[in-house]
């Protein structure tokens, strides 16, 4: 399986924007790139996920560089409630049968008031 | 519409003894897993299921039984608990998809074995 590679933590100010990379230079064409984040105490929960293309939804941006090895996640106004850790998952379409996620260490995101 | 429940939230076991963590979705999804979470490690696969009446291992299935008789339900089984077997266990539930479905996960069970 590809592997991804994040910082280990990020710090960011209330109301700013967050850039979280994540590197996956052995990506698959057939790999998804998805996030998940983990509140304390908390289980995983979807953040977004894409193919090629930037993806929007109402939680964070995924914006995926042009050949694919590379991604950043971008929360738009960090707020209290987005410190978490953030987990970037490759899944491939031909071995995605089950819920089968390979967590790495993911990028603990702190957020100051 | 709970999403996926597991209980219990907390429980400490000796060696030896044996339990079952329980985990329910009812989303009617075909897809189940879990997952253990060691102290600041990322989370890794135990067992997972395709539908009722399948099942297979994941990354760290050593210790572990896993059956699902309906689709709604997914228990884990700890024959023989083992001090190394102490962390956080989560559930997961998806639709079939071929790697762009989102997984929904419980809010654990952490458990300790002494």
């Amino acid at each position: 399986d590809a592997k991804t590679t994040q910082p280990n933590s990020m710090e960011s100010n209330e109301e700013e924007p967050v850039h979280l990379p994540c590197n996956h230079s052995t990506i698959s064409g057939t790999d998804y790139i998805h996030w998940y984040r983990q509140l304390p105490s908390q289980g995983p929960e979807y953040v977004i996920h894409g193919l090629t293309s930037n993806v929007n939804n109402r939680m964070a941006s995924l914006a995926i560089a042009e050949d694919r090895k590379s991604s950043t996640l971008i929360l738009h106004r960090a707020t209290l409630r987005d410190a978490a850790v953030y987990y970037c998952i490759l899944r491939d379409v031909w071995k995605a049968a089950g819920n089968k996620l390979t967590f790495g260490g993911g990028t603990r995101v702190l957020v100051k008031p | 519409n709970a999403g996926v429940t597991q209980t219990p939230k907390f429980q400490v076991l000796k060696t030896g003894q044996s339990m079952t963590l329980q985990c329910a979705q009812d989303m009617n999804h075909e897809y189940m897993s879990w997952y253990r979470q060691d102290p600041g490690m990322g989370l890794r696969l135990i067992h997972y299921s395709v539908g009722a009446g399948i099942t297979d291992q994941g990354e760290v299935p050593n210790g572990y039984n896993v059956s699902r008789s309906t689709t709604e339900d997914f228990p884990l089984r700890l024959l023989s608990a083992a001090p190394s077997q102490t962390s956080v266990y989560f559930c997961a539930s998806s639709y079939r998809g071929r790697g762009n479905e989102k997984l929904f996960f419980g809010s654990g069970t952490q458990l300790s074995v002494l």
